[in-house]
């Protein structure tokens, strides 16, 4: 079956970096694309990003331009997502999701990570 | 980037009654070339992460019960619950993927009266 496994919780100083993975099975992970999104507490799901496991092709959300990175490993089918110079409202569980490709829902999700930026 | 308003913020229905969620995109997600509407509806409960219901604005997902329904073309959709469970209480969003930079509908939160 297919599964999206997360990293555990992480708790960062604004400044740091913090990097996400997504360990994925039960599917060939190159015909695949993985999304990154993002939920703060108490609120909505924020599209961050997209890379396609094939080539490396990225998008990224303009908000996050600069700021994240996201990369993928077929030998383990992970993918990993590192976001840069965390603020505060960076706190959030950070999601991956399995889209086809591009123009196509989210049929698969991780089970999501929280991210704590504090001082 | 496409923006999705959803309504009502909140509603309560009472067990076995109609629950209907609306979803205004601010310009058109259905292509021409194919005749699709680019929309999907999530469903999330506490603690969970997002579960995709309907896609292709009126198809279910597979093992999704048949009393969620979606309609609609253009800029205007609706999420339906023809018969509310109580398994149903959560957090419903729309999603437009019409574009190659997704977004969300703010969310509809639907609990039990």
């Amino acid at each position: 079956q297919v599964q999206l496994v997360q990293s555990a919780a992480e708790v960062k100083k604004p400044g740091a970096s913090v990097k996400v993975s997504c360990k994925t099975s039960g599917y060939t992970f190159t015909t695949y694309g993985v999304s990154w999104v993002r939920q703060a507490p108490g609120q909505g799901l924020e599209w961050m990003g997209w890379i396609r496991p094939y080539n490396g092709d990225t998008k990224y959300a303009q908000k996050f331009q600069g700021r994240v990175t996201m990369t993928t490993d077929t030998s383990t089918t992970t993918a990993s997502m590192e976001l840069r110079n965390l603020r505060s409202d960076d706190t959030a569980v950070y999601f991956c999701a399995r889209a086809y490709v591009l123009r196509f829902p989210f049929d698969y999700w991780g089970q999501g990570t929280l991210v704590t930026v504090s001082s | 980037d496409i923006v999705m308003i959803q309504s009502p913020e909140s509603l309560a229905v009472s067990l076995g009654e109609r629950a209907t969620i609306n979803c205004k995109s601010n310009q058109s997600v259905l292509s021409t070339s194919n005749n699709k509407n680019y929309m999907g509806w999530y469903q999330q409960k506490p603690g969970h992460p997002p579960k995709l219901l309907i896609y292709w604005a009126s198809l279910r997902d597979t093992g999704v019960p048949d009393r969620f329904s979606g309609s609609g073309s253009g800029t205007d959709f609706t999420l339906t619950i023809s018969s509310l469970q109580a398994e149903d209480v959560a957090v419903y969003y729309c999603q437009q993927y019409y574009t190659t930079t997704w977004t969300f509908g703010q969310g509809t939160k639907v609990e039990l009266k």
